[in-house]
């Protein structure tokens, strides 16, 4: 199956800051989408990128497909931000990737 | 985008007992949902592919005859959890593909006990 790793596995931020999470995919994919999975389990669909940019409020995403990566881009952060987050790739099937744990702090 | 409706939210039952998770698509005819599991603090895992009006199709390592499913129409499929062990005690999430991206339900948090 496709190996999808994100990266960093942990972040801290200040209320304000901007980060970057990145998200590295193995083989070509069909579909790449980015989650924020809320304290409570759910999941929410943030991007549907396959490829290109994409901008919603404070958050954007790129993907180059061909370099096999997306990045997902969250300016002036809050403390709402926290959760975790997963960018996830369709292959023969969805292969979600091992994730990246954001904590927001005031 | 596609309402996917999954119950109950949380679910505590005693070893050895079954237990039925629905999930339903409320706004989009379904051939074909997906069940995953979440172990605390990790990622989603595949369990199955539901299809309506035939078997499911179980990832490797996954138990067919403790995790049955069952897709009866387009609008709902089902996981039953047999025999339970509080090894089984996950979140359960369930979603289905549109077309032009995957919705997930709210997800199953079961407690074995």
């Amino acid at each position: 199956g496709i190996q999808v790793e994100q990266s960093p596995p942990d972040l801290i931020l200040q209320e304000g800051a901007n980060s970057t999470l990145r998200c590295n995919f193995s083989d070509s994919v069909n579909n790449l989408q980015w989650f924020h999975q809320n304290p409570w389990g759910q999941l929410i669909n943030l991007f549907y990128i396959p490829s290109g940019t994409k901008q919603n409020g404070r958050l954007s995403a790129t993907t180059v497909a061909t370099e096999r990566y997306s990045l997902l881009y969250i300016s002036s952060s809050q403390t709402t931000d926290s959760g975790v987050y997963f960018c996830a790739v369709v292959g023969n099937q969805f292969y979600f990737g091992t994730g990246t744990s954001l904590t927001v702090i005031p | 985008g596609a309402v996917v409706s999954q119950h109950p939210s949380r679910v505590i039952c005693k070893s050895g007992t079954s237990v039925k998770i629905e999930c339903r698509s409320l706004d989009f005819q379904a051939t074909t949902m997906f069940w995953y599991r979440q172990f605390p603090k990790k990622s989603l895992m595949l369990m199955a592919t539901s299809n309506e009006g035939s078997k499911a199709t179980y990832e490797q390592g996954v138990e067919k005859d403790k995790f049955l499913i069952n897709h009866a129409s387009l609008t709902l499929s089902t996981l039953t959890v047999t025999s339970a062990h509080p090894e089984d005690s996950s979140f359960y999430i369930c979603s289905l593909d549109r077309g032009y991206g995957y919705t997930f339900g709210s997800g199953t948090r079961l407690t074995v006990v």
